[in-house]
């Protein structure tokens, strides 16, 4: 059974700061996927990484997979306010593609 | 990417009512498509797998009764919430994955749908 955890759950920083949100899983899983959510909001596809040793990049955020130590990364460079969200990792480990959730790391980013 | 539609986007009704979420595929086709809910502060719960032409899937704990789910076609799935409650009141997402990405899996998710139970 796949389990993913992620940490923090919770991250207050100042902008201009750089961080990294850790997303471990307990077992293969053939996807790895990012996600941000504004509060009150829905979820918002942020990163799909498909294999070891993927990296992706989008503006100040960047994702990485490497599935031999079963972590993803999703590294935040020079936060600025309008960062500040909930961000959800997720993996999958069937062909139905079901997603199992990571908890959630709450990010605030203090002007 | 993909576009889902969620509607409505904020409910209120009384306790005994039924309530109807619509989800629609705006751009593309989905023969599946999930319905998930999420508690306030919390990460999401898969509620169902709704699959165009045939029965849901339910996850354990869910029960079918309650959360009756249609998906007539292949690009609207519903979910009704019958003889409702206040501990049912909830913010519930539905998602899809555009077959055309099927490689990646990715979802696209639905502007939600937040149910207020008096």
């Amino acid at each position: 059974e796949l389990k993913v955890e992620q940490n923090p759950l919770f991250l207050s920083m100042q902008e201009g700061k750089n961080y990294t949100i850790y997303c471990n899983y307990s077992t293969t899983s053939d996807r790895l996927y990012w996600y941000r959510q504004d509060p009150g909001k829905s979820l918002e596809s942020l990163f799909v990484l498909l294999s070891n040793g993927a990296v992706k990049q989008e503006g100040r955020l960047m994702a990485s997979l490497d599935t031999k130590a079963r972590l993803s990364t999703l590294h935040i460079t020079a936060a600025v306010h309008d960062l500040s969200a909930t961000y959800f990792c997720a993996g999958t480990m069937d062909s139905n593609y079901q997603l199992i959730w990571g908890a959630g790391t709450k990010l605030i980013i203090k002007p | 990417g993909a576009v889902v539609s969620q509607h409505p986007s904020r409910v209120i009704c009384k306790s005994g009512t039924s309530v109807k979420i619509e989800c629609r595929s705006l751009d593309f086709q989905a023969t599946t498509m999930f319905w998930y809910r999420q508690f306030p502060k919390k990460s999401l719960m898969l509620m169902a797998t709704s699959n165009e032409g045939s029965k849901a899937t339910y996850e354990q704990g869910v029960e079918k009764d309650k959360f009756l789910i249609n998906h007539a076609s292949l690009t609207l799935s519903t979910l009704t919430v019958t003889s409702a409650h206040p501990e049912d009141s909830s913010f519930y997402i539905c998602s899809a994955r555009d077959f055309r990405l099927a490689d990646s899996g990715e979802l696209f998710f639905g502007e939600g749908s937040r149910l207020t139970v008096l």
